[in-house]
């Protein structure tokens, strides 16, 4: 069965400083890979995805996401941090198989902006 | 941008009463799924329905649950008789065809069961 750990359940950062969110996966076979970002009080939006080919993925927001089979990672990175970004950050990792394709998240990271 | 919506945003029900969830997906999407989030815990995937048949289930969706497109249109959730711990915020997903892509999310109806 897949899994999904994300170590850090807060990140505080300043504005204007870059910003790593760890994500581990367990999963048996080629993963797909998924970032959302929720803010207070909407639903889960898509950040960036990675089913194959280049390891670094672009998304939305000025974020990237990079995958390393090798450690099992896919964490999510920002350059430079605005206020905006304050929210918390869900790693998933997806099985497709059939038409159930369901998704399995991570705890999640609550990120925190400071001034 | 097209969006899923859910109804409602927030519903208080009494432990044993019933509830219905409701979601529109976005127009041209086939596969539906509700996930929940317990507060301070991780987002959970409940089921997935595709052609008017579950596809996928998990260990939490147990008799008590339902789920129908009554319309062609809406995507519901039913729980039969609500326990404590059913409160939780529950989020609709959905997709097109393909196995590869992205599943949507609505903003969640948050269930308090008192």
């Amino acid at each position: 069965a897949q899994s999904v750990t994300q170590p850090d359940i807060h990140i505080t950062v300043s504005e204007g400083a870059s910003l790593e969110l760890r994500c581990n996966y367990s999963y048996g076979a080629t993963p797909y890979l998924f970032w959302y970002v929720q803010s207070p009080g909407q639903g889960l939006q898509l950040l960036l995805k990675y089913f194959s080919g280049d390891t670094l993925v672009q998304g939305i927001k000025g974020f990237e996401a990079e995958f390393k089979r090798s450690q099992s990672s896919f964490n999510l990175r920002k350059p430079s941090v605005h206020w905006s970004d304050a929210a918390e950050y869900f790693c998933a990792v997806g099985a497709f198989g059939a038409a159930g394709n369901k998704l399995t998240f991570g705890g999640g990271t609550r990120v925190l902006v400071k001034p | 941008e097209p969006e899923v919506t859910q109804t409602p945003s927030h519903q208080v029900t009494q432990m044993g009463q019933e509830v219905i969830l409701r979601c529109v997906p976005i127009s041209n999407h086939l596969y539906f799924y509700w996930y929940r989030q317990i507060l301070g815990q991780k987002v959970e995937f409940l089921v997935s329905f595709y052609n008017n048949e579950i596809s996928e289930k998990s260990e939490i969706f147990d008799d008590q649950f339902s789920v129908e497109r009554p319309d062609g249109s809406n995507f519901t959730l039913k729980i039969r008789s609500t326990k404590l711990e059913d409160s939780a915020m529950y989020f609709c997903a959905t997709r097109t065809s393909g196995t590869m892509e992205t599943q949507y999310f609505g903003p969640g109806t948050r269930l308090l069961v008192l």
